[in-house]
């Protein structure tokens, strides 16, 4: 079972760039990095997935280095919106019983 | 298209007393989900579902149950609430597991 772990909480400025790192020293051959967003009395919303090198999609980009034991979600020009709680999760295509949350991260954007 | 919905969004109930929580989605997927959120906490899974007829344990199953009767319905039950069970309950659902979980809005259950 891939144990992540992530910073408790970030600040930054509208308009900056947000790198969010996620550790993950244990994770299968077969895991993927995913990574959910979760604003108050919500439920998580997807953000995006990736194996390894660079995935990109409107909204974010995620980098996984060559041996994986970290990723870095990466929010361009952030605005007050963005401001929640940022899950990373190592998922496994084997079984979904490993899906945890684990804690995650809360970033608040400041004006 | 609704997507995810659960009902109730919220609840009382007295130690020891029962209830079903219900989760319906309209997506046609195979993969169904509770968690429940603490305070402060990430998400835990309590109970899956890989399809129609079929459930599995997650991470914290003891005190639940579920069935999934219907492709598009995922049901969790507490027989015997307590105070320990007070939390956020989400209900989710995917097409596969590396597929894009859906979130529904969530059920607030409190146990007196």
């Amino acid at each position: 079972l891939a144990k992540t772990t992530q910073p408790i909480s970030m600040d930054s400025y509208e308009g900056q760039e947000v790198n969010i790192t996620c550790s993950h020293n244990n994770i299968a051959t077969n895991d993927y990095i995913t990574w959910y967003q979760q604003f108050p009395s919500q439920g998580p919303r997807f953000i995006i997935q990736g194996y390894k090198t660079k995935v990109t999609n409107e909204v974010a980009s995620l980098f996984i280095p060559a041996d994986r034991k970290s990723s870095t979600l990466s929010l361009p020009r952030v605005s007050l919106s963005d401001t929640a709680v940022y899950y990373c999760l190592a998922i496994s295509s084997g079984s979904a019983r490993q899906l945890t949350f684990g804690s995650g991260t809360q970033l608040t954007v400041l004006p | 298209n609704a997507g995810v919905t659960q009902t109730p969004k919220f609840r009382v109930l007295k130690t020891g007393q029962s209830m079903t929580l219900l989760c319906a989605q309209d997506m046609n997927h195979e993969y169904m989900y509770w968690y429940r959120q603490d305070p402060g906490m990430g998400l835990r899974l309590i109970h899956y579902s890989v399809g129609e007829g079929t459930t599995a344990k997650g991470e914290v199953p003891d005190g639940y149950n579920v069935s999934r009767l219907k492709k598009q319905n995922f049901l969790l039950g507490l027989e015997s609430a307590a105070p320990s069970q007070t939390s956020v309950y989400f209900c989710a659902s995917s097409y596969r597991t590396l597929y894009e979980q859906y979130f529904g809005p969530g059920t607030r259950l409190t146990v007196t």
